[in-house]
């Protein structure tokens, strides 16, 4: 089975400071792992993904995330935040790739990002 | 790429009354899936679509859920016999997919639904 935890519920930065975004996963094979991105009343939007040997994926609007198999860990980051930023964020689990990966997605519970000014 | 379609955006209704939502994928993509978002939570599989046919149901699809695809193009999700817990915002996505592979998804705006 597969699972996805993000370790802080609401994360509270100011405006042009790092943004880290914590995540874990479980996955018994090879996962595809994604960052989307909801603003109120709107539907998710893509940040990032990592289907490949690539462990440091960039996406866009300068977010990054890092694969550490070693650590079941995909942790989204940002040198710089924005406060057009602040948005609920999902880690996201896909799987297998490959002939059967039906695409389904299972989400982590999010992490609300705030952006002081 | 005028991304995916969903109709109502917001659909305010009586327990027990019946409720049909629509989404219009975009139109290369044959994979069409069905979310439920509830509040403070993370989005929940419910079924997906390849082309016309219905691969995969989740549990929380309940008998008085239904899905189709007829055309493999537009699909609807109709709630018959709506509960107050059936109150949560519908997602639908698309993407397209090949043996070996699929590509992300791309998601509508969703509907919101509210039980009275």
């Amino acid at each position: 089975a597969q699972s996805v935890t993000q370790l802080d519920s609401h994360v509270s930065v100011s405006e042009g400071t790092p943004v880290l975004l914590r995540c874990n996963y479980s996955s018994s094979y090879s996962p595809s792992l994604f960052w989307y991105v909801q603003h109120p009343n709107k539907g998710l939007q893509l940040l990032l993904k990592y289907t490949s040997a690539a462990t440091l994926v960039k996406g866009i609007n300068g977010f990054e995330a890092e694969f550490k198999k070693s650590e079941t860990s995909f942790h989204l980051t940002k040198p710089s935040a924005h406060m057009s930023d602040a948005a609920e964020y999902f880690c996201v689990v896909s799987g297998p790739r490959g002939s059967g990966n039906t695409g389904k997605l299972i989400f982590g519970q999010g992490t609300t990002l705030q952006v002081k000014p | 790429d005028t991304g995916v379609s969903q109709n109502p955006r917001h659909k305010i209704t009586k327990r027990g009354q019946n409720v049909t939502f629509r989404c219009d994928p975009i139109s290369e993509h044959n994979r069409l899936y069905w979310y439920r978002q509830t509040l403070g939570q993370g989005p929940e599989f419910l079924t997906y679509f390849q082309n016309e046919a219905q691969l995969e149901k989740s549990r929380l699809l309940s008998d008085r859920f239904s899905a189709e695809r007829p055309k493999g193009s537009f699909s609807t999700l109709e709630i018959q016999r709506t509960e107050q817990g059936d109150s949560a915002m519908y997602l639908c996505a698309s993407s397209l997919a090949w043996p070996g592979g699929v590509q992300p998804q791309h998601f509508g705006d969703g509907t919101r639904l509210s039980i009275l």
